[in-house]
């Protein structure tokens, strides 16, 4: 089956950093892309970053450029997303999404995990 | 405010045909990127429903389409069925903002 499972969410104070994770299985995950995509409490999606199959292409959403960073070890069917100086807008749920390329569907999500920065 | 325009809310009775539109700009849709088209249950992530403006994921009813024209996009649900309750959010590229990818902002569809 192709799955996607994040983890490494929780409560975080602001200026705080947390490390969210994504295993992939049951497909090739080192020619997929991945994404990282969030969801604050009651809102719509918002893309966050993007990395090619090889790592060699990044692209993340002026709201957490220069804080977040996103990286994938393909040998453990992983993707990473650093997150640093945390503010209480980064609070929401976050997705890791499969696509092909930076304009194509994300076809096979993950469940989310959610961050909460707080005080 | 999201760069694509999607309506908040649209309803329906079982049975019945409802749209949701998706409108965008000369830098996103109307530049030629495709539209796509997610749904998402309550408390679930994402689920992919039309990609490349009108094509369906295997498992997808086809109940479900898609068309673009212009600046926008629209999905259309035929035979509504009670489990359709859902988000339903637009996706497209967008060429003029670092942002790169553009959602819309959700419509809420209600079977009445």
């Amino acid at each position: 089956e192709v799955q996607l499972v994040e983890s490494g969410g929780g409560l975080v104070r602001p200026g705080g950093s947390l490390r969210l994770s994504c295993a992939a299985s049951g497909f090739s995950f080192s020619i997929y892309s991945m994404n990282w995509v969030r969801q604050a409490p009651g809102k719509g999606l918002e893309w966050v970053s993007y990395i090619s199959s090889g790592s060699s292409t990044i692209y993340y959403a002026d709201s957490v450029k220069g804080r977040f960073t996103i990286s994938r070890d393909n040998a453990k069917n992983s993707l990473y997303l650093q997150m640093n100086s945390l503010r209480a807008e980064d609070t929401a749920v976050y997705y890791c999404a499969r696509v092909t390329s930076i304009a194509a569907a994300r076809d096979i999500w993950g469940q989310g995990t959610m961050v909460t920065v707080s005080s | 405010q999201s760069v694509l325009t999607q309506p908040p809310s649209v309803s329906g009775a079982p049975g019945q045909r409802v749209t949701i539109s998706c409108t965008g700009s000369s830098s996103n849709i109307g530049a030629g990127f495709d539209v796509h088209w997610y749904h998402q249950l309550p408390g679930t992530g994402p689920k992919l429903l039309i990609y490349g403006n009108g094509s369906r994921p295997s498992g997808v009813p086809d109940r479900f389409s898609g068309s673009k024209s212009g600046t926008s996009a629209s999905l259309a649900i035929t035979g509504l069925q009670a489990e359709d309750e859902a988000d339903y959010y637009c996706q497209s590229y967008d060429s003029s903002l670092s942002a790169y990818v553009v959602f819309g902002g959700g419509t809420k569809l209600t079977v009445l």
